[in-house]
């Protein structure tokens, strides 16, 4: 079974640039989430969506951050203008659906640096 | 507020010798609790997770981990460490309910170092 597809799996940009995220969950994953990790700490939520609606948003700085779930599969996660701050590892995860039991699984990251 | 908290910042240990990274929590009602390893450059991997049964689960690589409802903790064990099990582990609580219904809370990490 595939994973949770990212890319890019790198990103360098400068600050104020803008920058573009994609991630395929898992077939048949109802539940999709963006979190960011910044280098030490846990990752924590931006963004969660059940199918093509969100469930939650209130972590995303909403003032430069965007992500959208069209279809119910496939996710973007727009960051423009880019801060320094910015500078992370953004993970997207997909699990069956919101129950508590089931298993988030991870993708590889996108790693993140604005400079 | 439900959360995680993983006292140590870094393990070390010597090849073969058991290990124990240590998780507490706070949550509401029954945890449902998780263990991830992130290796360097890489995605979070699912380790093991506990949901009801069993205090002692069995997960991925050899690690196990103790669930201790009077303690409120659930630590991650290996019997006999390996250099390659070298990484970051992080211990997580799946919420309830509230707005991020679902959502991971993750403590913040601890840095295992297996020396050979």
């Amino acid at each position: 079974e595939a994973g949770v597809a990212q890319s890019p799996r790198y990103k360098i940009i400068e600050k104020r640039q803008s920058v573009a995220f994609w991630c395929n969950p898992i077939s048949g994953h109802a539940t999709l989430y963006w979190y960011q990790q910044i280098l030490g700490q846990g990752p924590k939520l931006l963004i969660q969506f059940q199918n093509n609606g969100v469930v939650d948003d209130s972590q995303l700085p909403k003032d430069r951050f965007s992500a959208e779930r069209l279809k119910g599969v496939d996710s973007t996660l727009k960051i423009q203008p880019a801060k320094l701050e910015d500078s992370a590892v953004y993970l997207c995860a997909s699990s069956l659906d919101l129950e508590r039991g089931n298993t988030i699984y991870f993708g590889e990251g996108s790693w993140l640096t604005v400079v | 507020a439900q959360s995680v908290a993983q006292p140590e910042d870094q393990v070390n240990v010597a090849e073969g010798n058991p290990l124990t990274v240590k998780c507490t929590y706070s949550v509401s009602g029954n945890p449902y609790l998780f263990w991830y390893v992130q290796y360097p450059n890489r995605g979070l991997q699912f380790l093991l997770k506990y949901i009801t049964g069993d205090n002692l689960v069995k997960g991925s690589y050899g690690f196990e981990a103790e669930f201790n409802k009077s303690q409120t903790s659930f630590h991650l064990k290996k019997p006999s460490a390996l250099v390659s099990d070298s990484a970051l582990y992080f211990c997580a609580v799946r919420l309830l309910y509230g707005g991020s219904q679902g959502n991971l809370i993750f403590g913040k990490g601890t840095k295992l170092s297996v020396k050979p």
